[in-house]
């Protein structure tokens, strides 16, 4: 079945630091979403990706769909204490739209 | 308000009963979600259902069980059978099935001793 791999695990940046997570798929992807899940929270959705190639921002987020549609980026800039939390992709597939979650990123900022 | 509810909070039971988990939401979407969370394993999908009475096994639908009688709503069943069953679930909605950001609710934590 589709497997969504997610990178890194954890990772801790003083803030004002740069932050990125990248998410890789086993087979090809209609879309790809991205959700925050803030400590003790649920998944809040971010943004979705659909064409090749495409890169989307929001403010100090950047977010990239990979020329295959097998990959993608999250990308922080300048990172502050409210971005603290768990980041997941989460790949669509061709199956029903079912999406595969990648097993997120742990982003912890220090002041 | 229009959103996804999730109630309880937090859930105690005894090994071996069987316990149900409610999910209601106000948004008139059509599809709805079980995801279970454990650390480090990322949201992987119980049950889904596309629309009303009907309903699909997810990735990991052994000892659970789920019904879709009304839009707003979709329980969940975790039954004896359920090996691991302590974990955090999360219910999920969203207005189809394709290409549609999903709602997640508070989510239940659910702890089995």
């Amino acid at each position: 079945g589709q497997q969504v791999m997610q990178i890194p695990q954890y990772q801790h940046v003083q803030e004002g630091e740069d932050f990125t997570t990248y998410c890789n798929s086993s087979t090809t992807l209609s879309n790809i979403q991205w959700y925050k899940q803030r400590p003790g929270g649920h998944p809040v959705f971010l943004i979705q990706l659909v064409k090749s190639g495409e890169v989307k921002k929001q403010k100090r987020l950047t977010f990239q769909f990979g020329e295959a549609k097998k990959n993608s980026s999250l990308h922080i800039t300048a990172t502050q204490t409210t971005d603290v939390g768990t980041y997941f992709c989460a790949g669509g597939g061709t199956s029903y739209g079912k999406l595969t979650f990648g097993q997120g990123t742990i982003l912890t900022v220090h002041p | 308000d229009g959103g996804i509810t999730q109630s309880p909070k937090y859930l105690f039971r005894k090994e071996g009963q069987n316990v149900t988990l409610s999910c209601e939401q106000n948004l008139n979407h059509d599809a709805m979600y079980w995801y279970r969370q454990d650390p480090g394993q990322g949201l992987r999908l119980i049950y889904y259902s596309q629309i009303v009475n009907d309903f699909q096994k997810g990735d990991i639908a052994e000892g659970y069980s789920v019904s879709r009688e009304k839009k707003e709503s979709f329980p969940l069943t975790v039954t004896s059978a359920q090996k691991n069953p302590t974990a955090f679930y999360l219910c999920a909605s969203s207005i189809g099935m394709t290409s549609y950001e999903q709602y997640f609710g508070p989510g239940t934590r659910l702890t089995v001793t």
